[in-house]
């Protein structure tokens, strides 16, 4: 979606390592979030936020932590505390109410 | 709590026959039901909502899907199956009366059309 910019594309670290995954938007959306898909288990939200400066930890928040400093930005740390960092993560938008969410093309990230 | 099954993980169907994919929900009150699909390492693309009203809704690409509040359903159908079609489609659903909650997503559906 060309709203939603997610980089990169693919991203490689080694174990132990922190990482940071980019969410940049210029649909105006207030509401951002961040999900991890692995195969064979959908879409778990990690955190989510409705607001700049405020967010709330989703199903799987541990190993992670997000910053909304900017209503254009939601960037995603994985932590070297996360234990199964390998996924691809999605990152998507959405007005209050009944709007659709906008996804972003997510980045692949590999861990060894 | 809010949930979706999705019962089938893969769909195969032959192009030109019609196509359902199933989805079923669990929500206190009155749900806003959404059908995403999804292409291999892309993001995903909304199809269609269904909100209020018509219990048929109407989307993207030919694709439709019939509210079924009794049988607590949402399932996605298309008339006439295109190999372009091949994708994974997920389910998802949030409560009218819970504000701005998260989506729920169902673990997703591979429908596989065969030329």
């Amino acid at each position: 979606d060309g709203g939603i910019t997610q980089s990169p594309k693919y991203l490689f670290r080694k174990e132990g390592q922190n990482v940071t995954l980019s969410c940049e938007q210029n649909l105006n959306h207030d509401a951002m979030y961040w999900y991890r898909q692995d195969p064979g288990q959908g879409l778990r939200l990690i955190y989510y936020s409705q607001i700049v400066n405020d967010f709330q930890k989703g199903d799987i928040a541990e190993g992670y932590s997000v910053s909304r400093e900017k209503k254009e930005s939601f960037p995603l740390t994985v932590t070297s505390a996360q234990k199964n960092p390998t996924a691809f993560y999605l990152c998507a938008t959405a007005d209050p109410g009944n709007s659709p969410l906008h996804f972003g093309n997510g980045t692949r990230l590999t861990v060894t | 709590a809010q949930s979706v099954a999705q019962p089938e993980d893969q769909v195969n169907v032959a192009e030109g026959n019609p196509l359902t994919v199933k989805c079923t929900y669990s929500v206190s009150g009155n749900p806003y039901l959404f059908w995403y699909v999804q292409y291999p390492n892309r993001g995903l693309q909304f199809l269609l909502k269904y909100i209020t009203g018509d219990n048929l809704v109407k989307g993207s690409y030919g694709f439709e899907a019939e509210f079924n509040k009794s049988q607590t359903s949402f399932h996605l159908k298309k008339p006439s199956a295109l190999v372009s079609d091949s994708a994974l489609y997920f389910c998802a659903v949030r409560a009218r009366n819970s504000g701005n909650t998260p989506l729920v997503f169902g673990k997703g559906t591979r429908l596989s059309v065969i030329a």
